[in-house]
């Protein structure tokens, strides 16, 4: 079975800084997503980005990118500029390639990320 | 506007009380999924429905039922044979022909007294 582990339970950065989350992800299996949720205070969780496995450059939206490890089974998110409203839970989720016909997506624990202004 | 609706946003019931989560969608997606999550830990699946008038059992089925009548639709029951049922839950659905990634709801919060 697939497992996802977020090892930094918390974060905090300076407004504007830099940060990066930590995940690392367990699989047999060589085509699969991965992606990161964003859950603010709301808790609606919202997509960030995602990463085809296949794919060798690392996926980014605006100021949000990830380094894609495959070999490593790493997965991190990196945040430019981080804004006030960045502040929230990150999740990293992995799913199998759904040509396989597996739905389930494989949540890890979670990354409190706080803001400083 | 496109999305996914979960009504209510809070539900409080008594122990013993079967009740019911309702979960819309007007992005005409194929898959919806239901989800739970607790205090310090990832979401959980509970079921998920790929077609009208089927679904599967997810992780943490036990003490939970579903119905897809409509493709729009997908509510969750909670009965009282779920040891646990103060969580909160959350939505999704899937476009399965287009796109890897799920989108959520709003999710509601149940509180069993």
């Amino acid at each position: 079975a697939q497992t996802v582990t977020q090892s930094q339970p918390e974060m905090s950065v300076q407004e504007a800084e830099t940060v990066t989350l930590s995940c690392t992800y367990d699989t047999s299996e060589s085509d699969y997503y991965l992606f990161w949720y964003k859950q603010p205070p709301s808790r609606q969780m919202i997509l960030v980005i995602r990463q085809e496995a296949y794919k060798q450059q690392n996926a980014t939206e605006n100021r949000f990118s990830v380094n894609f490890q495959k070999a490593a089974k790493s997965f991190s998110l990196k945040i430019s500029d981080s804004q006030l409203g960045d502040a929230a839970m990150y999740f990293c989720a992995y799913r199998s390639d759904p040509n396989f016909g597996n739905e389930k997506l494989t949540f890890g624990t979670g990354t409190r990320l706080t803001i400083i202004p | 506007d496109g999305g996914i609706t979960q009504s209510p946003k809070y539900l409080f019931r008594k122990e013993g009380q079967n009740v019911t989560l309702s979960c819309e969608q007007n992005l005409n997606h194929d898959a919806m999924y239901w989800y739970r999550q607790d205090p310090g830990q990832g979401l959980r699946l509970i079921y998920y429905s790929q077609i009208v008038n089927d679904f599967q059992k997810g992780d943490i089925a036990e003490g939970y039922s579903v119905s897809r009548e409509k493709k729009e639709s997908f509510p969750l029951t909670v009965t009282s044979a779920q040891k646990n049922p103060t969580a909160f839950y959350l939505c999704a659905s899937r476009a399965l022909r287009t796109t890897p990634e799920q989108f959520f709801g709003p999710g509601t919060r149940l509180t069993v007294l």
